[in-house]
């Protein structure tokens, strides 16, 4: 296992455009996070699912955007009609579903709104 | 909001014992002290947390006071490598919650 992958690394559209960003977390981990860090700032939680059902989401997704994780394994972030304070650096982490772990981060998807 | 307060920034000299202090006055009895470090333009990356004993792996070591109100992550030889964001962050596993909230953490210079 490679570890949390995220696809693609950068991702530049025009405002108004929809994007949708994809991760494939460790296998064997149920839990998936979503952030969004900008320029200088930590990353801000957006959501994390366990298995395929979210459980938790920030007030900073929008009802612009929409994530899924259908069967539970890799999972998808949608931003529609993009703006460009939607230009950021989105990041997924993984994590198994139980005990006290830490989250294994993937590179993120750097998105940029012109 | 992080309930974690940490210098915005350090250095240290290469090879030396970093040490990032970092305070939680607030911290409530189930609540673990994670430590994350962040390389410019990469992820997050998980380098230790406890409760309340110290502890330590191949990475750093994590000394957290008696009362838990504030502890410190240790580096012991730093290298040029180590230069990066180090974010101490409170996480409480009980019920379904389980997301990290980071602050701005403290951004560790290594110099040669």
């Amino acid at each position: 296992d490679t570890g949390v992958s995220q696809n693609p690394r950068h991702k530049i559209t025009k405002r108004g455009q929809n994007v949708t960003f994809r991760c494939d977390p460790i296998s064997e981990h149920n839990r998936l996070y979503w952030y969004r860090q900008t320029l200088g700032q930590g990353p801000e939680f957006l959501t994390y699912f366990q298995n395929e059902a979210q459980l938790e989401k920030s007030r900073l997704l929008s009802d612009r955007f929409s994530a899924e994780r259908p069967k539970g394994s890799f999972s998808t972030l949608e931003i529609q009609r993009t703006e460009q304070g939607d230009s950021a650096m989105y990041l997924c982490a993984s994590s198994p579903g139980t005990g006290v772990y830490g989250y294994t981060f993937g590179s993120g998807t750097r998105l940029t709104v012109v | 909001d992080a309930k974690t307060t940490q210098p915005p920034s350090m250095d240290c000299a290469e090879g030396r014992a970093a040490n990032l202090p970092c305070n939680h006055s607030t911290i409530s009895g189930n609540e673990y002290v994670y430590w994350y470090r962040q390389i410019h333009s990469q992820g997050p990356q998980y380098i230790i947390h406890g409760l309340k004993n110290n502890e330590t792996n191949e990475m750093a070591s994590l000394i957290i006071t008696e009362d838990r109100k504030s502890s410190t992550l240790i580096l012991p030889h730093a290298t040029l490598r180590d230069t990066a964001v180090y974010y101490c962050i409170l996480m409480n596993y009980g019920g379904s919650q389980g997301n990290l909230i980071f602050g701005k953490g403290t951004k560790l210079s290594v110099k040669p």
